[in-house]
């Protein structure tokens, strides 16, 4: 089945432990992206990518890090997570920056 | 400049109404303009989209109007179902050398009553 993954789903952890969020595709798509979905603000788009190691800053990459060392994988790394970065977050692809296809989310909580 | 703006912030609609749902932008850089569908604990689903060199697109129930000049879209949705009741977010894109950079609006929660 053609999807994207995240992992975790839900996670709560403290101020400042550092934690990634993992996501995969088995489309074979070139452009992948992270948003964080806050209420009232809807998507906000943390980085962007188009292939290994293209990757980019998007409207909101405070706080935030990628990598993309493979095609399908594309994970956001918080390297000292405060509590305003509880958020929602979601990760797409695409096979051409068109139409995205959206992973299930991440729901995360720093206390 | 990079903002999307989108109203209502909710809408109520009887079933068999037309729900309409606007947007405006402000960056003439945008060339691709998406409408997405999300229901609760999912992920946003593209419902559909257009680029500026067309002034309308229909797919089903749903049609983009698009005004370049006035640099608004809005989302139509014709005989409303129950089923759309959803929270509608529209977006705008630009590709550069890295990607393609999207800018979504606050989205709108659409009500339809049976």
């Amino acid at each position: 089945e053609a999807q994207v993954t995240q992992n975790p789903r839900y996670l709560i952890t403290v101020t400042g432990k550092k934690l990634t969020v993992t996501c995969s595709q088995n489309m074979n798509h070139e452009y992948m992206s992270w948003y964080r979905q806050d209420p009232g603000l809807g998507l906000r788009q943390i980085y962007y990518s188009m292939n290994v190691e293209v990757t980019d800053k998007g409207d909101v990459p405070e706080g935030y890090k990628v990598s993309r060392k493979e095609k399908r994988n594309f994970p956001l790394i918080l390297e000292s997570p405060s509590p305003n970065q509880t958020s929602l977050y979601f990760c797409a692809s695409s096979p051409a920056g068109d139409e995205q296809f959206f992973g299930p989310g991440t729901r995360l909580t720093v206390l | 400049q990079q903002q999307v703006k989108q109203s209502p912030q909710s809408l109520i609609v009887q079933k068999g109404g037309i729900s309409i749902i606007n947007c405006a932008y402000e960056n003439t850089a945008f060339d691709y303009f998406p409408w997405y569908q999300q229901f609760p604990g999912k992920g946003p689903a593209l419902l559909i989209a257009i680029r500026p060199d067309v002034s309308e697109k229909k797919e089903g129930r749903f049609t983009i109007s698009f005004n370049k000049s006035a640099k608004q879209f809005s989302l139509h949705i014709m005989d409303s179902q129950p089923g759309d009741s959803a929270t509608y977010f529209c977006a705008a894109s630009t590709s550069d050398n890295y990607g393609q950079n999207f800018v979504f609006g606050p989205g709108t929660r659409l009500s339809v009553l049976p």
